[in-house]
């Protein structure tokens, strides 16, 4: 199984809600991985969890609070979020060889598609 | 940092070969990967070059030339299928394990 499942495909939500994304893993990866792309760009790094531990946040905002429950589910929790962070949010996980052992290959999850009102 | 730079878009013809070229900065550099994404879907693993020379998987090839820190992806005998993003993609600086990816080449593949 290599696939990387995100969940909802689609959401719509209003400044003042919360809710959460969900991506799940059976790979036997160690590392996951929240990008944000906008259209017609690369994706951005969000944050990196390596073996349950969260070990990079490039500066995110609040707003958005990462969780990793076990080594094959992370979760992004939204609160207040702004027009702004419409976007696409892909989930992602590798091997986690290190920084310098190799390629380390993300698998993608198919992004959650998120529409803020 | 890190940056890479591609071209913004690039046509062919089907059955047509084309070059997406790729420059980095070398800082922490361990080695150059490809992904391509369809519109609507997400970024897939085309190929990685840790060292110089060619690498080739099918159709697709991949280039790295360190000394001039430049790559490029090779796609022969192309497909309406190919007409895809193509990102090239560098694996962060030491203890930090993510990708930065370049800013994406859009591939159009017209008959």
């Amino acid at each position: 199984d290599t696939e990387v499942t995100q969940t909802p495909k689609h959401l719509v939500m209003g400044m003042t809600n919360k809710k959460s994304l969900k991506c799940e893993q059976h790979m036997g990866h160690r590392a996951m991985y929240w990008y944000k792309q906008k259209a017609k760009k690369p994706p951005e790094l969000m944050f990196v969890y390596s073996y349950e531990k969260l070990s990079i946040n490039e500066s995110v905002p609040s707003r958005f609070s990462p969780e990793c429950p076990n080594s094959s589910l992370l979760n992004l929790h939204l609160h207040a979020l702004q027009p702004e962070d419409s976007a696409l949010y892909l989930c992602a996980s590798s091997q986690d060889r290190g920084a310098g052992a190799g390629t380390d290959t993300q698998y993608f999850g198919p992004g959650t598609r998120l529409t803020v009102l | 940092g890190q940056s890479l730079e591609q071209p913004s878009e690039v046509t062919a013809v089907e059955g047509a070969i084309v070059q997406i070229n790729c420059t980095y900065q070398t800082s922490g550099f361990y080695g150059l990967s490809w992904y391509q994404q369809h519109d609507g879907g997400a970024p897939t693993f085309l190929s990685y070059n840790a060292l110089d020379g060619l690498e080739e998987t099918g159709r697709f090839s991949s280039f790295l030339s360190r000394s001039d820190s430049y790559g490029y992806l090779l796609l022969q005998e192309l497909q309406m299928k190919d007409s895809a993003s193509y990102f090239c993609a560098q694996k962060r600086d030491t203890g930090r394990r993510a990708l930065t990816f370049g800013s994406g080449t859009r591939l159009q593949v017209q008959p």
